[in-house]
């Protein structure tokens, strides 16, 4: 199936701890996203890849770290998690041009206890 | 800097009636308009853009939004709902120039037999 897959799907860790969460998608697309969703379902624009190389990061905290290692992929590392990183995170990707649709990925839910 | 103001944040509406889910947004530039909708516990999948030329875009599944420049807004509708169409509808903006697309909060859109 063509589309934007993240790993995992539910995520439930303690505070201080180090996750990833991994990305890929297979629709041929050059510019990838994460974006957090709030418990109050408002989406927020954290970072964003074109051809591998960062073009948007948003004010978010520098425990957030987004790698790239090539164009279909994008993992999104959070160091000493809080309990307010708790979301859902979603990876979207799209082509370059400007006004080009996103395609979502199905989401992570993170829980921070 | 651009922004989007969904002024609803539920709408409750009966089935085979028409709904409105209205869209504002704030932008000094051109902008493209999106509207996407969220199902429980996936991802944001498109449901209709507006790029250029015709104001009035519709999609498969009945809906309908017109862009309208002077009220900034992209109003959606849908002449007849079904309960399947219970959801959470997102509109979004990207301005010229940008890829990231910054979203209003949200309308829960329930619809009751």
């Amino acid at each position: 199936d063509t589309a934007v897959s993240q790993t995992p799907k539910y995520l439930v860790t303690q505070m201080g701890n180090d996750k990833s969460i991994k990305c890929e998608q297979n629709l041929g697309h050059d510019t990838m996203y994460w974006y957090k969703q709030d418990s109050k379902k408002f989406l927020k624009i954290m970072f964003s890849y074109n051809n591998k190389e960062l073009i948007i990061n948003e004010t978010v905290p520098n425990r957030f770290s987004p790698k790239s290692p090539d164009k279909a992929h994008l993992n999104l590392h959070i160091n000493s998690l809080e309990l307010g990183d708790s979301a859902v995170y979603f990876c979207a990707s799209s082509l370059t041009p400007p006004g080009s649709p996103l395609h979502f990925g199905n989401g992570t839910r993170l829980t921070v206890t | 800097a651009q922004s989007v103001t969904q002024l609803d944040s539920q709408v409750p509406v009966f089935e085979e009636a028409p709904v409105e889910l209205r869209c504002n947004y704030s932008s000094s530039v051109s902008v493209y308009l999106f509207w996407y909708v969220q199902y429980p516990n996936q991802g944001l999948q498109l449901l209709l853009k507006y790029l250029s030329g015709s104001t009035l875009v519709e999609s498969i599944n009945g809906f309908e939004a017109e862009f309208n420049k002077s009220q900034t807004s992209f109003h959606l509708r849908k002449p007849s709902v079904h309960i399947s169409d219970t959801a959470e509808y997102f509109c979004a903006v990207s301005e010229a120039g940008r890829r990231a697309l910054t979203f209003g909060s949200g309308t829960r859109l329930q619809v009751q037999p």
